[in-house]
């Protein structure tokens, strides 16, 4: 069935410096594809999203695209901040599979000042 | 504008006694409606989701059940819980197609 890779956590960095979390799927036909954050203590909320191939999904710095040749979501910034330590989730929705989010396993990413 | 709501935000029970998690959307009418499960240092898992009053799917065999009574309360419950069940339970709304879902603030159960 469909799936979710991200790479693992913890993930610690330095203000201001450059993000990457990694996320692959497996899937079959096009899934949508998400990010969402979850801030301690807190629900989840919907960070960007990418409906087909080559989007580019983007909100508060944060960046990525829909690259269906690779099958990645990759999640980046230029410049994080310490108010974006949180975990961060790869999802993808597909309507061939039920129209069910399914979920990474969530990566915490720590900035110190 | 639509708004999901759970409660409560916080629970601690004993093991064996029942468990009664309630959600609803307002602001939408017959939505999908989807309980989550985050276990400590782990993923999200799709415990339960329906798509209509009455209609319960499961995803994984467990000690919960989940009840739809109206069109926009989704309820979750256990009749004796289990140490196993303690995580944080989140409850999920879908809106249109492609835009994802919408999450409730979640409920954080400890069974002890």
């Amino acid at each position: 069935g469909d799936s979710v890779t991200q790479m693992e956590g913890p993930v610690t960095l330095s203000e201001e410096a450059f993000l990457t979390i990694n996320c692959t799927y497996t899937a079959t036909g096009y899934p949508s594809l998400f990010w969402y954050v979850q801030y301690p203590g807190e629900g989840l909320q919907l960070l960007l999203k990418a409906t087909k191939a080559d989007d580019k999904g983007s909100n508060k710095g944060f960046e990525a695209t829909y690259r269906k040749e690779t099958t990645s979501f990759h999640l980046e910034k230029g410049s994080v901040q310490v108010s974006d330590s949180a975990v961060y989730f790869c999802a993808l929705l597909n309507d061939n599979q039920g129209g069910k989010l399914i979920f990474g396993q969530g990566t915490e990413l720590s900035v110190k000042p | 504008s639509q708004t999901i709501h759970q409660w409560p935000a916080t629970l601690v029970q004993p093991v064996g006694s029942p468990l009664s998690l309630e959600c609803t959307v307002e602001g939408t009418s017959n939505p999908n409606l989807y309980w989550y499960r985050q276990a400590a240092g782990r993923g999200l898992q799709l415990l339960f989701y329906s798509v209509g009053i009455g209609q319960i799917s499961s995803e994984v065999p467990q000690n919960l059940s989940a009840s739809r009574p109206q069109d926009r309360q989704f309820i979750l419950s256990s009749k004796k819980l289990l140490l196993s069940d303690s995580g944080f339970y989140l409850c999920a709304w879908r809106r249109e197609v492609l835009n994802g879902y919408t999450f409730g603030s979640g409920t954080r159960l400890t069974v002890v």
